[in-house]
Order: structure tokens, then C-alpha cells, then sequence
């Protein structure tokens, strides 16, 4: 079974507000980490990536943090867009043999104007 | 321009026919891998191939079929013995799958409906 999962199916966030995006995965094997965003009818878009040997990696708004004691994996979004609207999916490299990349079920963000 | 293409978007097949799903890649990429989303869900893996001539069976290969004789191409043939064929399926490459930093690159995605 997978060993990447949400704690909230749904996120409604108010437009201009911060928003994040949590993830727990429970393979401490885990070397690799993927947000990728997919909007209604399209394919998944990388995002931002982090490495096991990091805690914290920023990109353009956003944020991903890394606690691997608790094996959690979180996604901020600065000051949160009508366009951030979309299903984010965090997915995790557990290292084996084969590098696959094991897919959680996904947050839908909703943007309250 | 380089990118992933999946051909047609949308795909509408009788009860009981084989369909075949395109997938284009001209990154040069050597690990191909095709998806499977319904509503709300999120990806399950079907097959993937990590070089030319050779591929694997994902968590839901059945009543699915794959080759890849060349690099750039990994079409996904959906069987009649596919009970439940009607979702969006989605076509991803990456460099190697032989690397733990495996970033996937995704196509536009296929969604295909029974009648």
C-alpha cells in the first residue's frame, strides 16, 4: 500500500492568505520528496522538490519543510493566488531498487475570493 | 520545445474494444510510466520502463498492455479485459529511474470513456 498520505482531502483558503499543505509518509527509508500541483483536467506540475538531507527548501512562493523525526513533509504557499486553485500531490522516493515514486491521495486548494 | 505528448485528449471506445493511448517524449529520457487517476483520486502506477525493450508491471496492470521499442515512445493499449477502462490516464517520463532524485515530467493526460 502507499506510505504517503494527507491529513486534509480539501483546504480553503482565504486570497491572499498563506496557505499549507501537509503530508506524512512513514517509509524512513524516504531520500526524496516531490510537490507537484495538477490543475482540473491536466497533467501533475512540478513544483518543489527536498532531499533527506535537507529541512527546508524555497522556491518562488513557496516552501517545503521536512521533519523526518515525525516524518512529515509540508507545502507553503505565500500569499495564495486565484491560480494556486488546483489538487497538490506530494510524492516520495523510498530508494529502492527501483526509484519509484509513491503518490499520495492529494489536497484539493479551494482560494475563497 | 521539448515535453511529453499524449495523443488523443479524449478518447471514446465501445464496450469490449482494445484502444491503444499514445505517449511522445522528446527529452531523451530513458524511464517512461503510465498512470491511471479517477475522480478525486490520486495516481496509480500501471507499467513502467526503465529502457528501450524492457518494462514492468505497475500495482494495476491488468487488462493493460505496454512496449517500447523506441526511447521516445511508451504506448498503453487498454483491453477488453479491462473491467472499469474509464479514467484519465496520464504519461510521465524522468532521466533514469535507476536515481533516487527522480523527478517525473508529465503529459496533458488521455481521459477515456466506455459507452
Amino acid at each position: 500500500g502507499e506510505s504517503v498520505g494527507l491529513h486534509l482531502p480539501t483546504l480553503s483558503v482565504q486570497e491572499g492568505d498563506n496557505s499549507i499543505i501537509n503530508c506524512a509518509y512513514s517509509n524512513s527509508a524516504s531520500d526524496y520528496f516531490i510537490w507537484y500541483k495538477q490543475e482540473s483536467g491536466k497533467g501533475p506540475q512540478f513544483i518543489i522538490d527536498i532531499r533527506s538531507n535537507m529541512d527546508k527548501r524555497q522556491g518562488q512562493r513557496v516552501t517545503v519543510l521536512l521533519n523526518k523525526t515525525v516524518k512529515h513533509l509540508s507545502l507553503q504557499i505565500a500569499a495564495t493566488q486565484p491560480g494556486d486553485s488546483a489538487v497538490y500531490f506530494c510524492a516520495e522516493n523510498i530508494g529502492d531498487s527501483n526509484y519509484q515514486l509513491i503518490w499520495g491521495a492529494g489536497t484539493k486548494l479551494i482560494i475563497k475570493p | 520545445d521539448g515535453g511529453i505528448t499524449q495523443s488523443p485528449k479524449y478518447l471514446f471506445r465501445k464496450e469490449g474494444q482494445n484502444v491503444t493511448l499514445s505517449c511522445e517524449q522528446n527529452l531523451n529520457h530513458d524511464a517512461m510510466y503510465w498512470y491511471r487517476q479517477d475522480p478525486g483520486q490520486g495516481l496509480r502506477l500501471i507499467y513502467y520502463s526503465q529502457i528501450v525493450n524492457d518494462f514492468q508491471k505497475g500495482d494495476i496492470a491488468e487488462g493493460y498492455s505496454v512496449s517500447r521499442e523506441k526511447k521516445e515512445s511508451f504506448p498503453l493499449t487498454v483491453t477488453s479485459a479491462q473491467k472499469n477502462p474509464t479514467a484519465f490516464y496520464l504519461c510521465a517520463s524522468s532521466i533514469s529511474s535507476y536515481s533516487s532524485y527522480n523527478e517525473q515530467f508529465f503529459g496533458p493526460g488521455t481521459r477515456l470513456t466506455v459507452l
